[in-house]
């Protein structure tokens, strides 16, 4: 079945330091990518997605490219801040799960400033 | 526009007691979702809904959980009788069919179960 698989956390940086939070994704099929965000004590929301191979989702200064060859969907961004501390989900739809978002098991960023 | 409600916000309860929760998913929005979130984890499907109908239910514990959406709005979720290991945040989502919003999933701020 599908799967996302996301680097283990939690991760600190300081503020302006440049992020990156690997995933990686198992799917048959082409499946949609994406990235969400979880603020503390809010709900889920969708920070940005990719539909197919070679795309670029972008949003609030971070990025993710999907890669079919790889297999994977990295979040980046280049200047963190305070701001961005929260907890982000990698997920996929499609392939075999149509209709359901499968998540990977997200990933703690603390900024400091 | 208002997003995707839920209530309540958190549930304290002792083991195998009742409990429900309740969705009131986007103005128009055909489909709707709950998930589980076990601490730690990502969100996982219980069930899906398409207007009335529930078209993806094959992760929902049948035994005690059950879930309705009668009139294709609102969407009750239960649990009877609740277990230690339902402790979780139950997320609902919903989504339109519109070509327009690609299926993109709206969630609510989930509702925290505690079994006592």
């Amino acid at each position: 079945g599908d799967s996302v698989t996301q680097m283990e956390g939690p991760v600190t940086l300081s503020e302006e330091a440049f992020l990156t939070i690997n995933c990686t994704y198992t799917a048959t099929g082409y499946p949609s990518l994406f990235w969400y965000v979880q603020y503390p004590g809010e709900g889920l929301q969708l920070l940005l997605k990719a539909t197919k191979a070679d795309d670029k989702g972008s949003n609030k200064g971070f990025e993710a490219t999907y890669r079919k060859e790889t297999t994977s969907f990295h979040l980046e961004k280049g200047s963190v801040q305070v701001s961005d501390s929260a907890v982000y989900f990698c997920a996929l739809r499609g392939g075999t799960s149509y209709g359901k978002l499968t998540f990977g098991q997200g990933t703690i960023l603390t900024v400091h400033p | 526009e208002a997003g995707v409600v839920q209530s309540p916000r958190y549930k304290i309860i002792e083991k195998k007691q009742p409990v429900a929760f309740w969705c009131n998913p986007i103005s128009g929005h055909n489909t709707l979702y709950w998930y589980r979130q076990n601490l730690g984890q990502g969100p996982e499907l219980l069930i899906r809904y398409e207007n009335e109908e529930a078209v993806d239910d094959s992760q929902l514990p049948k035994d005690r959980f059950s879930a309705e959406r009668l009139k294709g709005v609102d969407s009750t979720l239960k649990i009877q009788p609740a277990e230690l290991g339902d402790s979780a945040v139950y997320l609902c989502a919903s989504s339109s069919l519109a070509v327009s919003s690609y299926n993109e999933q709206f969630f609510g701020p989930g509702t925290r179960l505690t079994v006592l």
